[in-house]
């Protein structure tokens, strides 16, 4: 069974940076699929932050690739995301997730950890 | 910028009532990259259709997409309970790579 969990500050300050890991269980990120991150502001709807395969390509959203960097760490099984100068806007639940290539859905998701961003 | 509108925004239904959801993209989708979510309060999207008429893992067969090129369709014939939700419509390819829709709550009426 595929599981992921996020793990990371649950506050961070304006101007800094977020930082968070999605540590992959039952498959091995080396053997394909692209990982994604998806993030969700209380109350509203979905958004696709980027994603990236194990050979370390990645796809970014363009609405925040500026600010965007998505790691691979194949040793230990887990990805990252980090998100610099962050505001209250980027306070959200943020998911990482599994996409299927055949469909680009994504299949496997993590149970999210909500980030804030304040002072 | 491919854009996806759902619609409507709450679906007001009884348990036992057919719903139907839907999803309209600003620009043509592949069938073959569209999928539905289903959301409970306080959980992870749950992929329900990929690739706009299958069904993942585990879905009753309740559950039907359907639907090519702007519209496509999310169907649960007969509601249970555990049915009352919000779902969203992702596509996949277009730029943005990854775009989900607005989002449609079904409630119970």
């Amino acid at each position: 069974q595929v599981q992921l969990q996020e793990s990371g500050p649950g506050l961070v300050k304006p101007s800094e940076t977020l930082s968070l890991t999605c540590a992959v269980s039952g498959y091995s990120i080396s053997s394909g699929y692209y990982w994604g991150w998806i993030r969700q502001p209380p109350g509203k709807g979905l958004e696709w932050i980027g994603s990236i395969y194990h050979s370390g390509s990645t796809y970014y959203n363009p609405s925040l690739k500026s600010r965007v960097t998505i790691s691979v760490d194949t040793s230990k099984n887990q990805f990252s995301l980090k998100l610099s100068s962050v505001t209250a806007a980027d306070t959200a639940v943020y998911y990482c997730a599994r996409v299927f290539i055949g469909s680009g859905s994504l299949d496997y998701w993590g149970q999210g950890t909500l980030v804030t961003v304040s002072s | 910028e491919i854009v996806l509108t759902q619609s409507p925004g709450t679906l007001s239904l009884s348990p036992g009532e057919r719903a139907t959801l839907s999803c309209r993209a600003s620009q043509s989708v592949s069938s073959s990259y569209l999928a539905w979510y289903q959301q409970k309060p306080g959980q992870a999207p749950r992929l329900l259709i990929y690739g706009a008429s299958s069904r993942a893992t585990g879905i009753p067969d309740r559950f039907s997409g359907s639907g090519s090129g702007t519209d496509f369709t999310l169907t649960i014939s007969r509601l249970e309970p555990e049915d009352f939700a919000v779902y969203y419509c992702q596509q996949y390819g277009s730029s943005p790579l990854l775009t989900f829709g607005g989002g449609t709550k079904v409630e119970i009426k």
